[in-house]
């Protein structure tokens, strides 16, 4: 079975643009989050999809914005570029939405991420 | 709102020896898991190991094991036998157990070194 796939693995902007990175989550996965990794932040929590609806979202400006397909890949957004976004983001899948008892729990399977470079 | 602190930024350890990684975590909640990441420079996250904190035994997962203390908001993972391929960040993360949510809430991570 075909793990988390992000594409690009690295990307180059200048301030002011736009960009949009793409996540195929596992086959079967519905659930699908994302992350974004910085040295001085660490990781922190963007937001995270189910079903093509948004179930949760992490403090970060209006600029960054996701979606989710039927199928389940997942897109997300950032506009209007800063030097500071230039980060790891990492996506993560899981079968579904974690909730009680390990029933119902899958860890997440994360993808080797993108690396967005903002110049 | 949760925290999750790892107090040490690198750790080092010789090959077949035993490493604890250090990790404490503020909560109010009483239901909640645990779990050790791992990212070797692939930049993959991998799961090492996961604690439910309704169980008392501690989880172990072949040479990784946690000793998870509830009360003292702790939860530190054990590497035995350590090899080379353990060589990797290690972030501590903590997950609500109700909400019907993935979200993670990590650490800052330690960075491992493995000296053959």
């Amino acid at each position: 079975k075909a793990g988390v796939t992000q594409t690009p693995r690295y990307l180059i902007k200048t301030r002011g643009q736009q960009v949009t990175l793409s996540c195929s989550p596992i086959s079967g996965h519905r659930s699908v989050s994302w992350y974004q990794q910085t040295p001085g932040q660490g990781l922190q929590f963007l937001f995270e999809y189910f079903s093509e609806t948004q179930r949760n979202k992490g403090n970060f400006p209006g600029r960054f914005s996701g979606r989710q397909f039927s199928n389940s890949r997942s897109e997300m957004n950032v506009s209007t570029l800063e030097l500071g976004d230039s980060a790891l983001y990492l996506c993560a899948s899981s079968p579904q939405p974690g909730q009680g008892s390990s029933t119902y729990n899958s860890p997440l399977h994360f993808g080797n991420g993108t690396r967005l470079t903002v110049t | 709102a949760q925290t999750v602190t790892q107090s040490q930024p690198e750790m080092s350890v010789q090959e077949a020896e035993t490493v604890t990684l250090s990790c404490t975590y503020d909560t109010s909640e009483s239901d909640y898991y645990l779990f050790w990441y791992k990212q070797p420079p692939s930049r993959q996250m991998i799961l090492v190991i996961r604690q439910e904190a309704y169980k008392q035994q501690n989880a172990t997962e072949n040479r990784f094991s946690v000793n998870f203390q509830k009360a003292a908001k702790s939860f530190s993972l054990k590497i035995s036998d350590s090899q080379l391929g353990d060589a990797a960040m290690y972030f501590c993360a903590y997950r609500s157990y109700g909400g019907a949510t993935n979200k993670l809430i990590f650490g800052t991570g330690t960075l491992l070194a493995v000296q053959p």
